[in-house]
């Protein structure tokens, strides 16, 4: 059962257009998001989370909004620029306790053409 | 400052062979985490370390799978024996708080 899904395996954008990921999660008491970028042959770099006590968290062109009634993230990329063509992976986590380490999507890998 | 070193980054076994991985986390950060990462697939965790503690090995197959970090800082993860399909990248993160998790280059796996 996977508790977070990213149901877009690719995702195509124009260059200066914005991109839109989206990532929808099961489990409840998940109350920590993050979106990390993944290059061919590295490890994935963080971009940007949100606690859920938001809805919204912006950092620079990466904003990503949380609906909590729906279970449902989205990151957004504004304006989609050529280095951004990745793999995009969605996170949660259950923090509160010990054991909070990092539930993954599938990911989206993400092209941006010229 | 200094990322998460990981080594080696590329290892081809056979089967039934046995493997180790190294991983140093970044200078103070007292949370470790073991992911697998299958092809086509997100990480999924093994294992997580908090200081020289295991918190949370629910996932790791213990038959053949087995981590320790001695002194709370350098931390290894073994396979004996290799199964074809543990064919995989290992990615050793460490962690100071929630915002700042940080993934190593990962070593990747092939079990022929």
């Amino acid at each position: 059962d996977q508790q977070v899904k990213q149901n877009s395996p690719s995702l195509s954008v124009q260059e200066g257009r914005i991109s839109i990921l989206n990532c929808d999660y099961t489990n409840s008491m998940f109350d920590y998001f993050l979106w990390y970028k993944k290059y061919p042959a590295e490890g994935p770099t963080f971009l940007i989370s949100i606690s859920s006590i938001k809805d919204k968290n912006e950092d620079g062109r990466f904003t990503v909004f949380l609906n909590k009634s729906a279970k449902h993230l989205s990151l957004h990329i504004v304006p989609s620029q050529p280095g951004d063509s990745a793999v995009y992976f969605c996170a949660a986590i259950e923090s509160g306790g010990g054991a909070d380490g990092l539930t993954f999507g599938k990911g989206t890998h993400l092209i941006i053409q010229p | 400052e200094a990322g998460v070193a990981q080594s080696p980054r590329y290892k081809i076994i056979e089967k039934r062979q046995s493997v180790a991985f190294w991983c140093n986390p970044i200078s103070g950060h007292a949370t470790l985490y073991w992911y697998q990462q299958i092809l086509g697939q997100g990480p999924k965790l093994l294992i997580q370390f908090q200081n020289n503690g295991v918190v949370d090995d629910s996932q790791l197959p213990k038959d053949r799978f087995s981590a320790e970090r001695l002194k709370g800082v350098d931390s290894t993860l073994k396979i004996q024996p290799a199964k074809l399909e543990d064919s995989a990248v290992y990615l050793c993160a460490s962690r100071r708080d929630l915002n700042t998790i940080y993934f190593g280059e990962g070593s990747w796996l092939t079990v022929v």
